[in-house]
């Protein structure tokens, strides 16, 4: 079950450069999209989220781009701080669904 | 700010034996649901819950799985007969509204089997 990818497993950044992270996604059902930011020893945290009414959402240093056409979204941090390093997850739901499907993450490193 | 709490943060359990994990949601949240990571894999959904009964479960929330509110604020998922894959660490998370909300998680269990 792939519906929600994150083919990069990894990314490294420099400190006040900006971070991309990509994600694509098969189920043409999914109507919301969320980010979830995850610490090691901690559960994942929730960061910005996009209904599919929209091609973009802006949240401080977070923008959440989606391209409905392609089945792709995106999350921009820009300046990447090192307290950014963690793991991102992307994920997506259904409206009126009681799950919510995630992809596999993709570790940033963002160094000083 | 209002946090889920899971406990134990880690649970060493022989392999057969049955395992309680236990979360207390948030406390004016009506959605309750479990994931499951295992060790360098990506979270997986295995149940929601809503108004005492299961809304939605995966094909890995089998007959060996069960979840109970058993009284107003604990959530519970208690695995039967333990098997050496059920090793992972167990996510806990709730919402006031469906799934198309941001879901507050738990810290986790880590559960070992051994």
């Amino acid at each position: 079950d792939q519906q929600v990818k994150q083919n990069s497993p990894s990314l490294s950044v420099q400190e006040g450069r900006i971070s991309i992270l990509n994600c694509d996604y098969t189920n043409s059902m999914f109507d919301y999209f969320l980010w979830y930011k995850k610490y090691p020893a901690e559960g994942p945290t929730f960061l910005i989220s996009i209904s599919s009414i929209k091609d973009k959402n802006e949240d401080g240093r977070f923008t959440v781009f989606l391209n409905k056409s392609a089945k792709h979204l995106s999350l921009h941090i820009v300046p990447s701080q090192p307290g950014d390093s963690a793991v991102y997850f992307c994920a997506a739901s259904v409206a009126g669904g009681f799950k919510t499907i995630f992809g596999a993450g993709t570790r940033l490193f963002v160094k000083a | 700010e209002p946090e889920v709490t899971q406990t134990p943060s880690h649970q060493v359990t022989q392999m057969g034996q049955e395992v309680i994990l236990r979360c207390v949601p948030i406390s004016n949240h009506l959605y309750f649901y479990w994931y499951r990571q295992i060790l360098g894999q990506k979270v997986e959904f295995l149940v929601s819950f809503y108004n005492n009964e299961i809304s939605e479960k995966s094909e890995i929330f089998d007959d060996q799985f069960s979840v109970e509110r058993p009284d107003g604020s604990n959530f519970t998922l208690k695995i039967r007969s333990t098997k050496l894959e059920d090793s992972a660490m167990y996510f806990c998370a709730s919402t006031q509204d469906t799934a198309n909300q941001p879901q507050h998680f738990g810290d986790g269990t880590r559960l070992s089997i051994l």
